[in-house]
């Protein structure tokens, strides 16, 4: 069955970068696109982009374009999210997600990274 | 961007009864609008694809419809684990965009 495992909460000071992992099985990692997804305390879903595990082309929501990377490792099947110059408002839960019938179709059980000074 | 407007925000409904939630897109996104299911502490759970496909497992209670700008998600006779959160989602066009979601609630 496919699973998302997804790493350990985080706690960031503001200003410094955070990643993310997502660690795929139960089907073939380069033939289906991982999308990441965030939600604010008590808020709605805002999507992030998508990585094509294929060939690692991206695509990132305007909102996020100058602070996300979003890469791959093949060899472990992974997705990995990093956003830098962290601010308060990015204290929420990340979560992967796999395309399938939409573009969120399998879901990690989320990251929950908190920025603090 | 297209802009998904769910309304209402919160809506109250006694269980057994049917409930009726919507999604308006700022410009027609076809028949590309997901729902999703969210419960507290959860990560979202996909209800429908193709604004009116069932995805796997899912109860024939829930059902979509709408093509172009509106879209309906209709739970036919609530449960109780139907008190939660949903959300649309159009993937027509990048950025994918979600509504803000409908929180049903108990009457």
């Amino acid at each position: 069955q496919v699973q998302l495992v997804q790493s350990g909460a985080e706690v960031k000071k503001p200003g410094a970068s955070v990643k993310v992992s997502c660690k795929a099985s139960g089907y073939t990692f380069t033939d289906y696109y991982v999308h990441w997804v965030r939600q604010a305390p008590g808020q709605g879903l805002e999507w992030m982009g998508w990585l094509n595990p294929k060939n690692g082309d991206t695509y990132y929501g305007q909102n996020f374009t100058d602070r996300v990377t979003m890469t791959r490792a093949t060899s472990t099947s992974t997705a990995y999210m990093e956003l830098s110059r962290l601010r308060s408002d990015d204290t929420a839960i990340y979560y992967c997600a796999r395309e399938g019938y939409s573009p969120a179709e399998y879901w990690g059980l989320g990251t929950l990274v908190t920025v603090s000074s | 961007e297209r802009v998904m407007t769910q309304s209402p925000a919160t809506l109250s409904v006694s269980p057994g009864e049917r409930a009726t939630l919507s999604c308006r897109a700022s410009q027609s996104v076809g028949s590309n609008l997901a729902w999703y299911q969210q419960k507290p502490g959860q990560a979202p759970r996909l209800l429908i694809y193709g604004a009116s496909t069932r995805a796997t497992g899912i109860p024939d209670r829930f059902s979509g419809s709408g093509s172009g700008t509106e879209f309906t998600l209709t739970i036919s006779s609530l449960q109780s684990e139907d008190f939660v959160v949903y959300y649309c989602q159009q993937y027509n066009f990048w950025p994918l965009t979600f509504g803000g979601g409908t929180r049903v609630e108990i009457k």
